[in-house]
């Protein structure tokens, strides 16, 4: 069956350092999702990618999809204690339309 | 406002107990989903429903069951069966099927603790 695998599980950052989390799948995507997991919350949706090599910005966040449409990155910019969190892609293969959750990477930001 | 509400937040029952987590949402979406969380685990699905009446296993269905009598609700019913039942749940829905069209909201989740 289709694999989401995400790295890494942890990533301790100095606040005003970058942070970056990759996930890889095993078949192709049709898409891929982000959802981001404050500590004690519920996942919240950041971005969906559908384009192959597409690249999204939401302000100090970048979001890319692969060429070949199999790996996926969220990149932070300066890091801000309000990003902590565990940050989840969900990708989603032809075969398959509900999406597979990698397991996650949390993001310890410290002051 | 809309959103989706699950209840109860936390919930201690004894071992061998059935236990039935809510989860009614008021946005209209037609498909809803159960997942499971355990640390470092991710997010596993246990079932999901595209319509009224009708629902789909998952990858971690065994010990569980759900029922889809009305759109806004998708009851989820941890049975004794279920070998290792402590866990946080959560409810999610989409418009149609989650990665066709949209994302998946999800609800504040309910957290299980079997003693």
């Amino acid at each position: 069956g289709q694999q989401v695998m995400q790295i890494p599980q942890y990533q301790h950052v100095q606040e005003g350092e970058d942070f970056t989390t990759y996930c890889n799948s095993s078949t192709t995507l049709s898409n891929i999702q982000w959802y981001k997991q404050r500590p004690g919350g519920h996942p919240v949706f950041l971005i969906q990618l559908v384009k192959s090599g597409e690249v999204k910005k939401q302000k100090r966040l970048t979001f890319q999809f692969g060429e070949a449409k199999k790996n996926s990155s969220l990149h932070i910019t300066a890091t801000q204690t309000t990003d902590v969190g565990t940050y989840f892609c969900a990708g989603r293969s032809g075969g398959s339309y509900i999406p597979t959750f990698g397991r996650g990477t949390s993001l310890i930001v410290h002051p | 406002d809309g959103g989706i509400t699950q209840s109860p937040k936390y919930l201690f029952r004894k071992e061998g107990q059935n236990v039935t987590l809510s989860c009614e949402q008021n946005l209209n979406h037609d498909a809803m989903y159960w997942y499971r969380q355990d640390p470092g685990q991710g997010l596993r699905l246990i079932y999901y429903s595209q319509i009224v009446n009708d629902f789909q296993k998952g990858d971690i269905a065994e010990g569980y069951s759900v029922s889809r009598e009305k759109k806004e609700s998708f009851p989820l019913t941890v049975t004794s069966a279920q070998k290792n039942p402590t866990a946080f749940y959560l409810c999610a829905s989409s418009w149609g099927l989650a990665g066709s069209n949209g994302e998946l909201f999800f609800g504040e989740g309910s957290r299980l603790t079997v003693l």
